[in-house]
């Protein structure tokens, strides 16, 4: 089983600040099956990125994806209040499927 | 517009029996797979299995294999996660969810979520 490392675990910043979240994996996977999910309290997650860098339909082009191999990295150009929530990584090339156990962006 | 909607929440004892349900709309149902996911309170995500509803091809993730059962009714166009004998360990929030094409791809459209509760 690939074990995905999310850090950090929290990040606290302001609206209108930069977030950098970053996914490690314990063995290479293929960029054409890493994906970025946002979930909000009481809500299901939501697809932001999937093929490591390529955005979910109707998901603001201030959310970016980047990476290979084992590390991977989920960027919010400018934080907006609707953004503050948890996001975890995926990787769905090998079985089975897994997740990281998530980062959590709060408000400073 | 692709839905899925989960069957409401349940409460259970240990060793009951139990079957939540997952059903699409929106969609031909028999030409994409159903996964599940699994959030334990105040935790991460699990991804449990993943079913193909037009030949019931079904893949485990090890660690659910046997302590669950993934199903599928294509006349009704509903997928279906059960128990034979609850744990209180399964107490969690259950998600429905499909991938966007193939059984490798993300999960682009998800269920509410069923809440499970087991408790005597």
């Amino acid at each position: 089983e690939i074990v995905l490392t999310q850090s950090p675990g929290t990040l606290s910043l302001s609206p209108g600040e930069r977030a950098t979240l970053s996914c490690r994996t314990s063995q290479s996977v293929s960029p054409a099956y890493f994906a970025w999910y946002q979930q909000k309290p009481g809500q299901a997650p939501r697809l932001l990125i999937y093929g490591a860098f390529r955005r979910a339909t109707g998901i603001p082009d201030r959310f970016s994806g980047s990476g290979s191999g084992t590390d991977f990295t989920l960027t919010i150009s400018r934080l907006e209040p609707e953004d503050f929530a948890v996001y975890y990584c995926q990787q769905y090339g090998n079985s089975p499927r897994t997740f990281g156990q998530g980062t959590r962006i709060e408000i400073k | 517009d692709v839905q899925l909607v989960q069957s409401g929440a349940e409460v259970g004892k240990p060793g009951e029996s139990l079957k939540i349900s997952c059903k699409g709309s929106g969609y031909t149902f028999t030409d994409y797979w159903i996964g599940w996911v699994r959030q334990k309170p105040g935790k991460g995500l699990e991804w449990m299995g993943i079913i193909y509803p037009e030949d019931s091809d079904t893949r485990y993730n090890p660690s659910f294999q046997g302590q669950v059962t993934i199903s599928a009714d294509k006349s009704t166009g509903t997928a279906f996660l059960q128990w034979s004998s609850l744990k209180a360990s399964d107490t969690a929030m259950y998600f429905c969810a499909r991938p966007s094409s193939g059984l490798a791809d993300s999960f682009d459209y998800w269920g509410q979520g069923t809440l499970v509760t087991v408790s005597s």
